[in-house]
């Protein structure tokens, strides 16, 4: 069965320090990897999205970036954190098929919470 | 252009009785994909139900049943007989079947449902 990893659980950083968060996907290969953000009282926010090794797409500019150095890890990183940047954050999966991308479901890993201070 | 609204923020009952909750969706795909999922006070989202556009079906599985309606845009989720372990946080999700975004769900800002013993 497939697993999603995320650490740390929880992270608190003074302003300007750099971040780095880590998820792992196993029992599957080749995942669509996602890094949502769920900030205090909202909703999911997609951040970044991942189809293979090296390839990002942001959704949103900020000074966050994203990369994915082997098939089944993703990493989210900041060289400065902002206040701005706490919340909570959300690597979630989906199986890859073919030209149609939205019917596969995406699973969520148990996710990173993040105070910067 | 895709939204999700779920109007309701806060739905508060009373063990064992029945709850809906409410989803609006728009978009402009012909083809398109709903989904529901459940965020517990630990955070990590679990994926309930996946629709797609051409099926109006409606779904029971358990305690847990949905109503899909094309013509009123809305996909409604019921709890029958609710417990306290269905306190939690419920998101509505929209995909469409060939989104830039690889799938990217837009979810709704989810309705925190307290079911009190």
């Amino acid at each position: 069965s497939q697993t999603i990893h995320q650490w740390p659980a929880t992270l608190v950083q003074p302003v300007g320090s750099p971040l780095s968060l880590e998820c792992t996907v196993e029992g599957t290969s080749n995942p669509n990897l996602y890094w949502y953000r769920q900030a205090a009282g909202r909703g999911l926010q997609l951040l970044f999205y991942s189809i293979g090794i090296g390839q990002i797409s942001s959704e949103v500019p900020q000074n966050l970036s994203a990369s994915r150095p082997q098939d089944r890890q993703f990493i989210l990183s900041s060289k400065k954190l902002l206040l701005s940047d706490s919340g909570f954050y959300l690597c979630a999966w989906s199986v890859r098929s073919g030209a149609s991308w939205g019917n596969n479901e995406q699973f969520f890993g148990p996710g990173t919470r993040l105070t910067v201070l | 252009a895709q939204k999700v609204t779920q109007a309701q923020t806060e739905i508060s009952v009373v063990e064992k009785e029945d709850v809906t909750l409410d989803c609006v969706y728009e978009t402009r795909d012909t083809t398109y994909y709903l989904f529901w999922y459940k965020q517990p006070p630990s955070g990590e989202l679990v994926f309930l139900i996946r629709r797609n556009s051409f099926d109006e079906q409606n779904e029971i599985s358990g305690r847990y049943s949905w109503n899909f309606q094309k013509s009123t845009s809305s996909f409604n989720f019921t709890i029958t007989a609710s417990q306290v372990v269905d306190s939690a946080v419920y998101f509505c999700a929209l995909s469409e079947s060939y989104g830039g975004s690889q799938g990217n769900l837009i979810f709704g800002k989810g309705t925190k449902l307290s079911v009190k013993p």
